[in-house]
């Protein structure tokens, strides 16, 4: 069946880059996204790629995806502390609007 | 305000107890989520409501009954629940089901079964 996983945690030094790493099992996925969830918060939408795309930038966030792999990575520059947050990664078949869920993972910032 | 309102925001509750977990959405949505979080393991779609029928049901206990009375409003009727029923229970809403990944999502209600 379709699996989505990823590390539970992460911590890195404020300014430094934040690369978080999601591996999934359908080669079928047309998108696979990105979500943040805030303490005390519901999940937001980030960012997201079409499967036939290799990477995605968007300001401090880039998204790399290798299909042969099925590795989705999400890489944030110069992390901040308002980035502490649980980040999950997702994928969907297109037609099926029931997205594959991966259980997050925790990025921790050191000051 | 988020556009999506949850509460409560915590409930405790016995194996015994009825209770109900309400949602709410001013944003014009036409269908309406509810997803189970539990800690280390994937987000899991419960329900799904378009226009107020319910169009998914992933296999969940009867002792979870939703209910869309309209389009604003959803709520998850809880009754005999077990303690492996604890975890963050978070509603969503979106354009239409199709959209469902630009779904807004509430801040969950956090339930924990004693």
């Amino acid at each position: 069946g379709e699996d989505v996983e990823q590390s539970l945690f992460l911590s890195v030094r404020e300014g430094d880059s934040s690369v978080i790493n999601c591996t999934y099992t359908d080669s079928s996925s047309t998108y696979l996204y990105w979500y943040k969830q805030e303490p005390g918060a519901g999940l937001q939408l980030l960012t997201y790629i079409f499967s036939n795309m290799d990477m995605k930038q968007d300001q401090r966030l880039t998204v790399l995806l290798n299909k042969k792999d099925k590795h989705l990575s999400l890489r944030i520059a110069d992390t901040q502390t308002g980035d502490s947050a649980i980040y999950f990664c997702a994928e969907s078949m297109g037609s099926n609007y029931q997205l594959i869920w991966g259980a997050g993972t925790k990025l921790i910032i050191k000051p | 305000e988020t556009g999506v309102t949850q509460t409560p925001r915590h409930l405790v509750m016995g194996m015994t107890n009825k209770k109900s977990l309400k949602c709410e959405q001013h944003l014009g949505h036409n269908a309406m989520y509810w997803y189970k979080q539990s800690a280390k393991k994937p987000l899991e779609l419960m329900f799904v409501y378009s226009l107020e029928e319910r169009v998914e049901n992933n296999s969940v206990p009867s002792r979870f009954s939703p209910e869309c009375p309209n389009s604003s409003h959803l709520f998850l009727h809880l009754h005999t629940l077990q303690p492996e029923d604890s975890a963050l229970y978070l509603c969503a809403s979106s354009q239409d089901p199709a959209y469902s990944t630009e779904a807004f999502f509430g801040q969950g209600t956090r339930l924990t079964v004693v």
